[in-house]
């Protein structure tokens, strides 16, 4: 099974939105209100930041958002800051109830 | 709070096998999966597996059905994972992580080095 689809890399300067979409299919993505999104700086385990599409974890700032149309889900980010700077992953459970990961996406604030 | 502190670093030689462990605290070890997922250097993140220390049951990404196996012992709190068969590709930071629809807790990560 390939991995969800990400862009490569996305940028804003601060103050701005940006939005990260990730892609799948109907096994995935597409099936299940179970997408999460994890944040990953250099030489650091993933912290989560967004489950179940939309939900945020405690103490994850409320600029964080999730959504999903169809089997796309997407991240948002508003207000971005010089701290949001890092690669951000999304996961789905999948109908053989494993997980998938997407090819991550890189977030650089200008 | 909860924690999971992986063992330390291995290097392997190719066809070798290799066993890290996960060590949970904070949380009844027996009601939460744990997952193992791995970084290839300057990759992305790879599910591999889930494990469900309370009852046994597990379930892995197809590429790695076969080469491996995974194990706890909940007098310890200690989900392992042993990867056979290993080559060049399997070098990476791998990772366990708590949860069931997603991970909310992880480990350090543990680098595996795969080289003759």
């Amino acid at each position: 099974q390939s991995a969800l689809t990400q862009p490569a890399s996305v940028s804003g300067s601060p103050g701005q939105s940006i939005t990260i979409s990730c892609t799948g299919t109907y096994n995935d993505v597409g099936h299940y209100p179970y997408v999460s999104w994890y944040q990953q700086r250099p030489g650091k385990a993933p912290k989560l930041m967004i489950y179940d599409v939309t939900y945020r974890p405690s103490g994850v700032s409320n600029r964080f958002s999730g959504s999903r149309s169809g089997s796309t889900a997407s991240l948002t980010i508003s207000g971005l800051q010089a701290e949001d700077e890092a690669d951000y992953y999304c996961c789905s459970y999948t109908t053989s109830s494993t997980r998938i990961f997407g090819t991550g996406t890189k977030v650089t604030v200008l | 709070q909860v924690q999971l502190v992986q063992s330390g670093a291995e290097v392997k030689k190719p066809g070798a096998s290799v066993k890290l462990s996960c060590e949970a605290s904070g949380y009844i070890f027996t009601t939460e999966y744990v997952h193992w997922v791995r970084q290839a250097p300057g990759q992305g993140l790879e599910w591999m597996a889930i494990f469900n220390p309370g009852g046994g049951g597990t379930n892995y990404a197809q590429k790695f059905q076969g080469r491996i196996t995974m194990t706890s012992d909940t007098s310890t709190s200690t989900a392992y994972i042993e990867l056979n068969s290993l080559t060049s590709d399997d070098t990476a930071v791998y990772y366990c992580a708590r949860g069931s629809r997603y991970l909310d807790h992880w480990g350090q990560g543990v680098l595996v080095t795969v080289s003759s």
